[in-house]
């Protein structure tokens, strides 16, 4: 499978400010998405991010709020807007595999906005 | 659209004794089934899908999940419960035509030695 890895891990920012987390991917992958896990709440996804085409959102995300770059088969970026404390989340990106036809998730980016 | 319950937040059981973790599903066509285990401060690991095939599905760590269409159901199983299988639970479904996936609330398993 996938080895995944997120940066940073965790970071604590401030109102106003935006935060950019990078997924890397050790393997060639077309689909790749974006989650957020609230705290004590369940994954809910942001984004499906394709190489070559725009990120593809869902209902209440825009890309104004989460800019998406997806430049390579092996990366992509989610960029968190001018956070409010609402934004603090657990963010995750996974990838699927199409001959498993599982997702594998990365470790993680624990965001606290204050 | 498609959704999925877990109907319970948490479920408590003694180290030993078998355990179940609930999970309904509504879909369109036939769905593609997991199971994912989230440890504190860590990230979710694949536990075990259902594609096609046989109903009951083996995984990870001695778990194992039993589809029933008639149900819409996915429950996960394991026969003996190890305190280190104390965790959070994710249920999950995509129908064949979305690749995203759709998670249910979670339930926490409780492990008591």
């Amino acid at each position: 499978s996938a080895v995944i890895s997120q940066k940073p891990s965790r970071d604590i920012c401030q109102r106003g400010t935006s935060l950019t987390i990078q997924c890397q991917v050790d393997s060639q992958v077309t689909m790749m998405f974006w989650y957020r896990q609230q705290p004590g709440q369940s994954l809910t996804l942001i984004a499906t991010a394709n190489q070559g085409s725009e990120a593809t959102y869902e209902s209440g995300f825009v890309i104004d709020k989460f800019p998406i770059s997806r430049p390579n088969l092996t990366f992509s970026t989610l960029t968190v807007s001018n956070m409010s404390p609402e934004d603090s989340s657990i963010y995750l990106c996974s990838v699927e595999e199409s001959q498993y036809n599982e997702q594998f998730f990365g470790p993680g980016t624990r965001l606290t906005v204050l | 659209a498609q959704s999925v319950a877990q109907p319970e937040d948490q479920v408590n059981v003694a180290e030993g004794n078998p355990l179940t973790v609930k999970c309904t599903y509504s879909v369109s066509g036939n769905p593609y089934l997991f199971w994912y285990v989230q440890y504190p401060n860590r990230g979710l690991q694949f536990l075990l899908k259902y594609i096609t095939g046989d109903n009951l599905v083996k995984g990870s760590y001695g778990f194992e999940a039993e589809f029933n269409k008639s149900q819409t159901s996915f429950h996960l199983k394991k026969p003996s419960a190890l305190v280190s299988d104390s965790a959070l639970y994710f249920c999950a479904v995509r129908d064949r035509g979305r690749r995203a996936l759709t998670f249910g609330s979670g339930t926490r398993l409780q492990v008591q030695p």
